[in-house]
């Protein structure tokens, strides 16, 4: 079985604070991606990446840069957390660009 | 970036009856079109997907429809059951765009 794992399930963080969100595959996928989910707006799309060291924006990146300096693992990081940014946060993985997306449990962050 | 137009938003139904739910999209260069299941504090997961040189899919209840030329696609459900009470998500390829979710609720 595919698995993606996220490092935290749940964050609290304060306003200005530097975070760091990890996501680690487990099956030698190329695509990874950044999902923000909130109620009524379904998922977004943060950022994603095809390859090492390669990320390309989504439909909301602003706020949010990301990190891939190994195939397993797609860091997201929020240089100073604003409270609009407390949601709900998906990493995926798949293994060709029109394939099947595995998600991660997500990681809830709440920003105070 | 693609638009991806998902109906409804919820969708009350009773066990045994039929549930369906439709997306369009409106990029043409699209060619994969796969539904997801969340269930309630679960990851999403695919239940059915479809690529464009089909018209329709079937997977014991569930099956999806494609109109390329009308740029939709549909879920559908038969046979509901409480289990299938979830929030699903369908998506538009080109651009990793998913539709805004259906929360299903079936009632015993």
């Amino acid at each position: 079985d595919v698995k993606v794992t996220q490092s935290s399930r749940y964050l609290v963080k304060r306003t200005g604070e530097k975070v760091f969100l990890e996501c680690v595959q487990d099956m030698d996928h190329e695509n990874m991606f950044w999902y923000r989910q909130d109620p009524g707006l379904g998922l977004r799309l943060i950022y994603f990446s095809y390859d090492v060291k390669m990320k390309e924006k989504g439909d909301i990146p602003e706020g949010y840069s990301v990190s891939r300096e190994k195939k397993e693992r797609f860091s997201l990081i929020l240089e100073s957390a604003s409270t609009n940014q407390t949601s709900m946060y998906l990493c995926a993985s798949s293994f060709t660009n029109t394939g099947e997306l595995f998600f991660g449990e997500g990681s809830r962050l709440t920003v105070l | 970036g693609e638009n991806v137009e998902q109906h409804p938003s919820t969708l009350s139904v009773q066990e045994g009856d039929s549930a369906v739910i439709k997306c369009t999209y409106s990029d043409s260069a699209s060619n994969y079109f796969p539904w997801y299941k969340q269930e309630l504090g679960k990851r999403p997961q695919l239940i059915i997907d479809i690529r464009s040189n089909v018209g329709e899919k079937k997977d014991q209840r569930i099956a999806v429809t494609l109109n390329k030329t009308a740029k939709h696609f549909s879920l559908h459900i038969t046979e509901t059951q409480p289990e299938d009470s979830a929030v699903y998500f369908c998506a538009g390829y080109s651009t990793l765009t998913f539709g805004k979710g259906t929360m299903l609720l079936v009632s015993p």
